[in-house]
């Protein structure tokens, strides 16, 4: 069976850190790109972050470049997101996907999406 | 406020056709292709739409896409209550490097 399963969400204090992973199960990890993709209580999607196959390309929305680094381990099936300096504003459900190809661009789609890990940033 | 603009709602009786909008700029749905998101209540997206129009296996051949210039739509035909769901937009933003989503469309199924 093919899934993806996130993990490491919590509440955590503004300015504090945090990663989150996602374990990828029954396909060729190492075959596709790989992305985070966040959804606020309420709100819509907004794309965080991805990366390539072979890590030699990675890509952040604006809202957290500077602050998150996404990265994975093609040996253990694992994607992963560090969040440093949290803000209010990061609070939401994170998911991870799956790409349909290997690359991070244009031509590219979200053909797998995990349940999700949910991120409280408070005081 | 997202970069691709979609309605909030939508909704028709069952059986009829509905259409979503999705409107954007030249460095992303002038230039790239749009992909469609469904999600249900209390569930992860799903892939519905993607490059080509292509739909993934198990998709209904109820639903298409379409794209003109800087605006691209997503028809659902045959409407049923299954397709009650919030649908996103999507697509490659040349000038942020990055993808940006429609603020989703609520279909209701009268």
């Amino acid at each position: 069976e093919v899934y993806l399963v996130e993990s490491g969400g919590g509440l955590v204090q503004p300015g504090r850190s945090l990663r989150l992973s996602c374990a990828a199960s029954g396909f060729t990890f190492d075959d596709y790109g790989m992305n985070w993709v966040r959804q606020a209580p309420g709100k819509g999607l907004e794309w965080v972050a991805g990366i390539n196959w072979n890590s030699g390309i990675t890509g952040y929305a604006d809202s957290v470049k500077g602050r998150f680094s996404i990265s994975r381990d093609n040996t253990k099936n694992l994607l992963y997101l560090q969040m440093n300096s949290l803000r209010a504003e990061d609070t939401a459900l994170y998911y991870c996907a799956k790409n349909n190809n290997w690359g991070l661009h244009s031509q590219s789609a979200f053909d797998l999406w995990g349940q999700g890990t949910m991120v409280t940033v408070s005081s | 406020q997202s970069v691709l603009t979609q309605p909030p709602s939508v909704s028709e009786a069952p059986g009829q056709r509905v259409t979503i909008s999705c409107s954007g700029s030249s460095s992303n749905v002038g230039s790239n292709p749009v992909i469609w998101y469904q999600q249900l209540p209390g569930t992860a997206p799903k892939l519905l739409i993607y490059i080509y129009n292509q739909r993934p296996s198990g998709v209904s051949d109820r639903f298409s896409g379409s794209k003109s210039g800087t605006s691209a739509s997503l028809a659902i035909s045959g409407l049923q209550s299954e397709d009650e769901a919030v649908y996103f937009c999507a697509v490659w933003d040349d000038t942020l490097n990055g993808w940006v989503f429609g603020g989703g469309t609520k279909v209701t199924v009268l």
